[in-house]
């Protein structure tokens, strides 16, 4: 039983591209969350999606960040026009229904690198 | 502000000696706390956790304890072992907000041989 899975592991994009990081959760589970990890901090939640719903992406910054999980194929976390702060690693997260008390499962996460 | 915090950075113990490591939170809205252990490179996996309507909850080597009145939460671990060696971070949800994770910084663990 795969877990989640993200890709790419590592991504280097010059400032004012775009960076496009996947999440294929846990089979079965139906409900994905992205978390971002800036250096020496802990992870800190950025949006919460279900099939097709954006449930709740009060961690999203204002701009250039957006989220989607369609109905067929892998979550999608898209930064717009990146920028050095965005260095970071980001981790998805999934679990068959929305209560982190049943463990959501971490991927193994994307470092994104911006220069 | 920082709703969960780990004081302490980094903890060095010898392997077959107790580790603790603690969690401070100030959100009196948590209701459940969690610990995750992520080794470089990889993601945080789940270890264990405990619902604010219990004091302690042990599995295995791990044990952890919540004290709600100092809003205090601490993690054991014994006895150590060298594959502990990790970060390891502590969480918090609130029962309004149950698929949103709050983190600490994380403490670094290091078991000596």
């Amino acid at each position: 039983n795969a877990g989640v899975m993200q890709n790419p592991r590592h991504l280097v994009r010059r400032r004012g591209q775009e960076a496009r990081l996947r999440c294929s959760p846990m089979k079965g589970h139906s409900h994905v969350y992205w978390y971002r990890q800036l250096p020496e901090e802990g992870l800190k939640f950025m949006v919460y999606l279900q099939k097709e719903n954006i449930i709740d992406e009060s961690g999203m910054p204002k701009e250039r960040f957006s989220a989607e999980f369609p109905k067929e194929g892998p979550s999608i976390l898209r930064i717009q026009q990146v920028v050095r702060g965005d260095s970071a690693a980001y981790f998805c997260a999934s679990s068959p229904d929305g209560n982190a008390n049943t463990e959501a499962f971490f991927g193994q996460g994307t470092r994104l690198t911006v220069v | 502000d920082q709703q969960v915090k780990q004081n302490s950075p980094s903890l060095s113990v010898q392997e077959g000696r107790i580790s603790i490591l603690n969690c401070d939170y100030t959100n009196s809205m948590f209701d459940y706390f969690l610990w995750y252990k992520k080794y470089p490179a990889e993601g945080p996996t789940f270890l264990i956790s405990i619902s604010s309507i219990k004091d302690k909850n042990e599995d295995g080597r791990f044990t952890v304890f919540l004290n709600k009145s100092a809003k205090h939460l601490s993690l054991h671990i014994v006895p150590s072992q060298p594959g502990d060696s990790a970060v390891y971070f502590c969480a918090a949800h609130s029962q309004g907000s149950n698929y949103k994770l709050t983190f600490g910084k994380g403490t670094l663990l290091t078991v000596n041989p």
